[in-house]
């Protein structure tokens, strides 16, 4: 069955440093790889998705990921964070027939000190 | 153009009580989703649906229906609250198609649920 795997439940990064959460799929096909951001509050807004093709995907605020089919990962990276990406990251993954719903790690939340 | 919108926000209800949340999209999708999401559990699907007129279970369907009689629409009822059913509910929708249309999915922004 599909899984994923978010190893890291809280992560701490100052303002201006580097950012990289995990995300590990088990998928026997080429999956559907995404990356939700959740504000306090908030919904789920999709940052980035990887389908197929180039393995380093571009998203919204500054985010990518890389797709790394050997390691079973889409990392999530940002080379300077704000204080506004403190946030809770979602990584999912589509199984790919239709109506399935996309299989969702229990998420990373980013706090982001001055 | 909204997007999906959820209603109502926020909603306390006592054990027992019945509710509707009600979903919209204005974005012609085929596909809509339930999700529930709970502390350290990341969202599980409900139900789901392919189309107007029909629907199916998700991972955690029991004590909840849905019906889509409009292809805009997904409404998720509570018969008969309990407790175990305090969450966060996401209603989301996709596209119908290939090569990943489907499985991009776009949330709402949530209803909160209080059963006491």
């Amino acid at each position: 069955a599909q899984s994923v795997t978010q190893p890291d439940i809280h992560i701490t990064v100052s303002e201006g440093a580097s950012l990289e959460l995990r995300c590990n799929y088990s998928y026997g096909a080429t999956p559907y790889l995404f990356w939700y951001v959740q504000s306090p509050g908030q919904g789920l807004q999709l940052l980035l998705k990887y389908f197929s093709g180039d393995t380093l995907v571009q998203g919204i605020k500054g985010f990518e990921a890389e797709f790394k089919r050997s390691q079973s990962s889409f990392n999530l990276r940002k080379p300077s964070v704000h204080w506004s990406d403190a946030a809770e990251y979602f990584c999912a993954v589509g199984a790919g027939s239709a109506g399935t719903a996309l299989i969702f790690g229990k998420g990373t939340t980013l706090s982001v000190s001055s | 153009n909204a997007g999906v919108t959820q209603t109502p926000k926020f909603r306390v209800l006592k054990t027992g009580q019945s509710m509707t949340l009600l979903c919209a999209q204005d974005m012609n999708h085929e596909y809509m989703y339930w999700y529930r999401q709970d502390p350290g559990m990341g969202l599980r699907l409900i139900h789901y649906s392919v189309g107007e007129g029909t629907t199916a279970k998700g991972e955690v369907p029991d004590g909840y229906n849905v019906s889509r009689l409009k292809k805009q629409n997904f409404l998720l009822g509570l018969e008969s609250a309990a407790p175990s059913q305090t969450s966060v509910y996401f209603c989301a929708s996709s596209y119908r198609g290939a090569g990943g249309l489907q499985e991009t999915q776009y949330f709402g922004p949530g209803t909160r649920l209080l059963v006491l």
